[in-house]
């Protein structure tokens, strides 16, 4: 799977819209991107993925440069509860055994009052 | 919704003990993995199964083994426990591979 790159933390005021950036640069044509962020201990939550176009749903857009080599991903809105780890993980796309999602460093996302 | 669900949730041990953590997958999801995070680090990816075959496996210490039964629940045992041990354990569970949806986790104390 692709390495990717993340600022280890940025902060983000209250009500204002979170970018998160990621770099994947070996990212394959193959391989999705997906977001994930943990919450003080809590399990992992799923927040998007996608391949080449860009996604929305209830929680966040994933915004994937033409050329894939990079992703952001936006909370519109954010809230104190948005408070977490994000991860950006590249995976291959679930065929064979590829049955695994490597967490990297991930960005500490700070939503202040 | 059913979420993933991880017994317990709390364990304590001690060293050289045994130990089991039991993951109870989303209904019909076909994909379990088992992750450990230690404190202050990321979680590292343990051992997947799909369809009740391990499919995929990570940094999985030998003295750690899992399985997935017949129901689909999945099972990770801990010998000979060293306090490195200690961590949080998540498990997830995915349909068809795709998204995972990860346990609130089994935070395990060895002592």
């Amino acid at each position: 799977d692709a390495k990717t790159t993340q600022p280890t933390s940025m902060d983000c005021a209250e009500g204002r819209a979170a970018n998160l950036p990621c770099n994947h640069s070996t990212i394959s044509g193959n391989e999705y991107v997906y977001w994930y962020r943990q919450i003080h201990s809590q399990g992992p939550q799923y927040i998007i993925h996608g391949l080449k176009n860009n996604e929305t749903n209830e929680m966040a857009s994933l915004i994937i440069t033409e050329d894939r080599k990079s992703s952001t991903l936006i909370l519109p809105h954010a809230t104190l509860r948005d408070t977490a780890v994000y991860y950006c993980i590249v995976r291959v796309a679930p065929i064979n055994n590829f049955n695994k999602f490597y967490f990297g460093s991930g960005t500490k996302l700070n939503v202040k009052p | 919704a059913a979420g993933v669900i991880q017994s317990p949730r709390h364990l304590i041990k001690e060293k050289r003990e045994t130990a089991t953590l039991k993951c109870y997958p989303i209904p019909r999801h076909d994909t379990v993995y088992w992750y450990q995070q230690g404190p202050g680090q990321d979680p590292q990816f343990l051992i997947s199964f799909y369809e009740k075959m391990q499919s995929d496996k990570g940094s999985i210490p030998d003295r750690f083994s899992a399985q997935q039964f017949s129901d689909y629940h999945s099972e990770l045992n801990m010998s000979s426990l060293e306090l490195g041990d200690s961590a949080l354990y998540f498990c997830a569970s995915s349909l068809d591979r795709t998204e995972a949806f990860f346990g609130q986790g089994t935070r395990l104390t060895v002592v």
